[in-house]
């Protein structure tokens, strides 16, 4: 079946480091990939997605491609700021519409 | 925020009991998903309608229910509750097959 899995967390990292979230997918077919973004207390946002191969995702400095041939979807952000502590959520979509998650990547971005 | 609006925010509630958590989608969507957060399974989808009629299951116990009305809201309906039913349960509303824009959720604890 079809299964998503992320980096254990929590990930801890000063302001302005480089980020990287890993996230990789087991999926028959060809899904669309996703990242959402939870911040405490609050619901899931939309961060990027992507529809098909090589395709780049990207907003508010987040940037990932959808790497089929290491069935991959790696989160990245070339300077995080204390705003961006969340915990993300990588998840898939196949030929059905329902969201496959994985676990979850806490972040916690200090001063 | 999304435009998904989740009522109630929080409920409180005994074990047996039922409850019933209500979702409105954004306007113009048609398509209606719910999941569930709980520490110890993730995030897990749990049933789809559109346009009224169920569209899809996940992992969703025999004593939940769920509808979509015609004015496209939807009712998520739980009952003989029990402590491990104590989560988050989201709302998701989608266009045919495109991006899940999620409410901001109901916290439910069972004691």
């Amino acid at each position: 079946g079809n299964s998503v899995t992320q980096m254990e967390g929590p990930v801890t990292l000063s302001e302005e480091a480089f980020l990287t979230i890993n996230c990789t997918y087991t999926a028959t077919g060809y899904p669309s990939l996703f990242w959402y973004v939870q911040y405490p207390g609050e619901g899931l946002q939309l961060l990027l997605k992507a529809t098909k191969a090589d395709d780049k995702g990207s907003n508010k400095g987040f940037e990932a491609t959808y790497r089929k041939e290491t069935t991959s979807f790696h989160l990245e952000k070339g300077s995080v700021q204390v705003s961006d502590s969340a915990v993300y959520f990588c998840a898939l979509r196949d030929s059905g519409y329902a969201l496959n998650f994985g676990k979850g990547t806490s972040l916690l971005v200090t001063p | 925020d999304s435009g998904v609006t989740q009522t109630p925010k929080h409920l409180i509630t005994a074990t047996g009991q039922r409850v019933t958590l209500r979702c409105s989608p954004r306007s113009g969507d048609l398509s209606v998903y719910w999941y569930q957060q709980s520490l110890d399974q993730g995030l897990q989808f749990l049933i789809q309608y559109y346009n009224g009629e169920e569209r899809a299951k996940g992992n969703i116990l025999e004593r939940f229910s769920a509808q979509q009305f015609p004015d496209l809201h939807s009712e998520l309906n739980l009952s003989s509750l029990e402590l491990g039913d104590s989560a988050l349960y989201f709302c998701a509303s989608s266009q045919e097959g495109d991006t899940q824009y999620f409410g901001p959720g109901t916290r439910l604890t069972v004691l």
